[in-house]
């Protein structure tokens, strides 16, 4: 069946570090989304990318989805505490309506 | 307006019993998506239904089932509840899925 991966599972970065998580699908996705899920909490959406090699920024996070449709990266510039979470990236595969199959996810860390 | 809410938060029962989760979607929306979350397998997806037909299933087995009531609230039920069943079970609504999707906070189930 269709796997995402996620890399890295976990990182630990300073506060003004920057910090980039790696999605990649076994299968070519028709969408991509991201949600963060804070400690405790539940995933939150934050965006969803469409077009093949489309880029979209928010404030500090570029999502990027490859020219493949078969990988996506989010970046964060200067990172914050108010950062820390978990990253997910889910996605569609085509033909499979509204099935949304969920990365492993990046854990991120970040300290003073 | 009312997000999606989920009943109860926590629960815990004994191997063997079953339970029923209940998951009220956002008004307006009719897609109501499951997951289960676990920190080993991270979120895994349940089923999916939408105007209380059940569109997509993921690869858990028979004692995982689920419905959709007309005004598209939605219950997920386990029977023969397991060990392994203990998570975090996730319910999210969309307007037809393939959009956004908006998560509750989640029912923590504990087997024990």
């Amino acid at each position: 069946g269709q796997q995402v991966m996620q890399i890295p599972q976990y990182q630990h970065v300073q506060e003004g570090e920057d910090f980039t998580t790696y999605c990649n699908s076994s299968t070519t996705l028709s969408n991509i989304q991201w949600y963060k899920q804070r400690p405790g909490g539940h995933p939150v959406f934050l965006i969803q990318l469409v077009k093949s090699g489309e880029v979209k920024k928010q404030k500090r996070l570029t999502f990027q989805f490859g020219e493949a449709k078969k990988n996506s990266s989010l970046h964060i510039t200067a990172t914050q505490t108010t950062d820390v979470g978990t990253y997910f990236c889910a996605g569609r595969v085509t033909g499979t309506a509204s099935k949304l199959t969920f990365g492993t996810g990046t854990r991120l860390q970040v300290t003073l | 307006k009312a997000g999606v809410t989920q009943t109860p938060r926590y629960l815990i029962k004994t191997r063997g019993q079953q339970v029923t989760l209940s998951c009220s979607p956002i008004s307006g929306h009719r897609s109501v998506s499951w997951y289960q979350q676990t920190p080993g397998q991270g979120l895994q997806f349940l089923f999916e239904y939408f105007s209380e037909t059940q569109r997509n299933k993921g690869n858990f087995p028979g004692r995982f089932s689920g419905r959709q009531f007309s005004n598209s609230r939605s219950e997920m039920n386990v029977s023969t509840l397991e060990l392994g069943d203990s998570a975090l079970y996730l319910c999210a609504s969309s307007l037809a899925g393939g959009q956004e999707a908006f998560f509750g906070q989640g029912t923590r189930l504990t087997v024990v």
